[in-house]
């Protein structure tokens, strides 16, 4: 169980162009979920925490009207990098809050979607 | 200002023998603890959690124990296998559930 989807696992795109990765719970119900950015060798930071139904809440240093969240259902969060230039690439990474198996508020993350702005 | 600390970048462990991990923090809001191992150019994967009000948690060949006074935690993986190499972050939040705080990751590499 907990398991969490990301797609496209991998983007090459010019700058300029926007690029939209989807981040779904698969077995179940996430009204909270997580981007994270990952740069070579380094740890994973987090951009934004994304509320279904509601507006996401953006890290200090993270520019909201670049990365554009959506949240429009219990199963799905979306991540819009707008006018991609080649610092956003990155890796990104989604996570979901899942409280199955007893288990509180763990998150589980996605496989990650690498982001390539030429 | 880093809030989650893993002070060794890399372990080597031969295998069958035993990994010790260590973490330490320095925000004492955080009440809740995570470990999760991962491979290059994929998620992360949950392996084991620990609340402050524990001191000791268990789940198969992973240990976690957690030193609240020291804000210092630590993974035992006993036996090491060389399956585990990978790297290996520890995370915090102030609750289950919250936003996490990851360390900057130990790389770790079992020997066969």
């Amino acid at each position: 169980g907990a398991v969490v989807s990301q797609h496209p696992s991998w983007v090459i795109c010019k700058s300029g162009t926007s690029v939209k990765i989807e981040c779904r719970s698969l077995d179940f119900q996430a009204t909270t979920m997580f981007w994270y950015r990952q740069f070579p060798k380094q740890s994973l930071m987090l951009m934004a925490t994304s509320n279904e139904g509601s507006k996401a809440t953006y890290e200090q240093g993270v520019e909201k009207d670049k990365f554009l969240i959506n949240h429009a259902s219990l199963t799905l969060s979306t991540l819009t990098v707008t006018s991609a230039h080649p610092e956003d690439s990155s890796f990104y990474i989604c996570s979901a809050i899942s409280y199955t198996s007893g288990r509180v508020g763990t998150q589980y993350f996605g496989p990650g979607t690498r982001l390539t702005v030429l | 200002d880093q809030q989650v600390k893993q002070n060794s970048p890399s372990l080597s462990v031969q295998e069958g023998r035993i990994s010790i991990l260590n973490c330490d923090y320095t925000n004492s809001m955080f009440d809740y603890f995570l470990w999760y191992k991962k491979y290059p150019a994929e998620g992360p994967t949950f392996l084991i959690s620990i609340s402050s009000i524990k001191d000791k948690n268990e789940d198969g060949r992973f240990t976690v124990f957690l030193n609240k006074s020291a804000k210092h935690l630590s993974l035992h993986i006993v036996p090491s296998q060389p399956g585990d190499s990978a790297v290996y972050f520890c995370a915090a939040s102030d609750a289950a559930g919250n936003k996490l705080t990851f360390g900057g990751g130990t790389r770790v590499l079992v020997k066969p």
